[in-house]
């Protein structure tokens, strides 16, 4: 089992739809990640919140839209998807800073944008 | 810019065949380097960490890797796969005063009975 838990572990929406992916640890980690995963590919990392404040943002379209409510919770707000948006959405979540350890992922969301 | 590559894509092996996986990165400074495993349908997990010290670690499961620094290598090994080993394999780098985690290509190991 893993300490990140990620809700749903599936969703199917249609291109002007507008939901949301959500992510919760208990560790006490300060930082939070989302990456997407497209099949038999690596994770890519989308954005990163730092003590509750977007530290990275890889240059990800608008149409997705994170938000860090405290320190436990990380969401992922999605309007006007893609069909090429489906994937595997991870969270993560790890100790930030120097030398601060490895990142602990969720399951995941599996996406399918109609 | 930080960059992991793994040259083996995808690695079929018998049970009790030796593995090593191949990772080599590109950064000037300091490194943490990771191995994580995803088996099929599950999540993510970490096998085995380098953050200082000892280049030879151990993690879960009897994998170890060796951190050559002069190589910029991070290789996996393991002296006897089992069928339970099939599985995608990422070497993953974070450089040391960042948050940022950066995942190879990934292996796909297959392990025939």
């Amino acid at each position: 089992d893993t300490e990140v838990t990620q809700t749903p572990k599936h969703l199917v929406m249609g291109m002007t739809n507008k939901k949301s992916l959500k992510c919760e640890q208990h560790m006490g980690h300060r930082a939070m990640y989302w990456y997407k995963q497209k099949a038999k590919k690596p994770p890519e990392l989308m954005f990163v919140y730092s003590y509750e404040k977007l530290s990275i943002n890889e240059s990800v379209p608008s149409r997705f839209s994170p938000e860090c409510p405290n320190s436990s919770l990380l969401n992922l707000h999605l309007h006007a998807l893609q069909p090429e948006d489906s994937a595997l959405y991870l969270c993560a979540s790890s100790h930030p800073g120097t030398g601060s350890g490895e990142l602990f992922f969720g399951e995941g969301s599996r996406l399918t944008v109609l | 810019a930080q960059s992991v590559s793994q040259h083996n894509h995808h690695v079929i092996l018998s049970e009790a065949a030796s593995l090593e996986l191949g990772c080599n990165y590109s950064y000037g400074g300091t490194v943490n380097l990771f191995w994580y495993v995803q088996y099929p349908g599950q999540h993510l997990q970490l096998l085995l960490k380098y953050f200082s010290g000892d280049p030879l670690v151990k993690g879960i499961k009897g994998f170890e890797a060796e951190f050559i620094k002069s190589k910029f290598s991070f290789n996996l090994r393991k002296p006897s796969v089992q069928w339970s080993d099939t599985a995608e394999y990422f070497c993953a780098l974070r450089s040391y005063n960042t948050d940022k985690l950066i995942f190879g290509t990934g292996t796909r190991l297959q392990v025939f009975p």
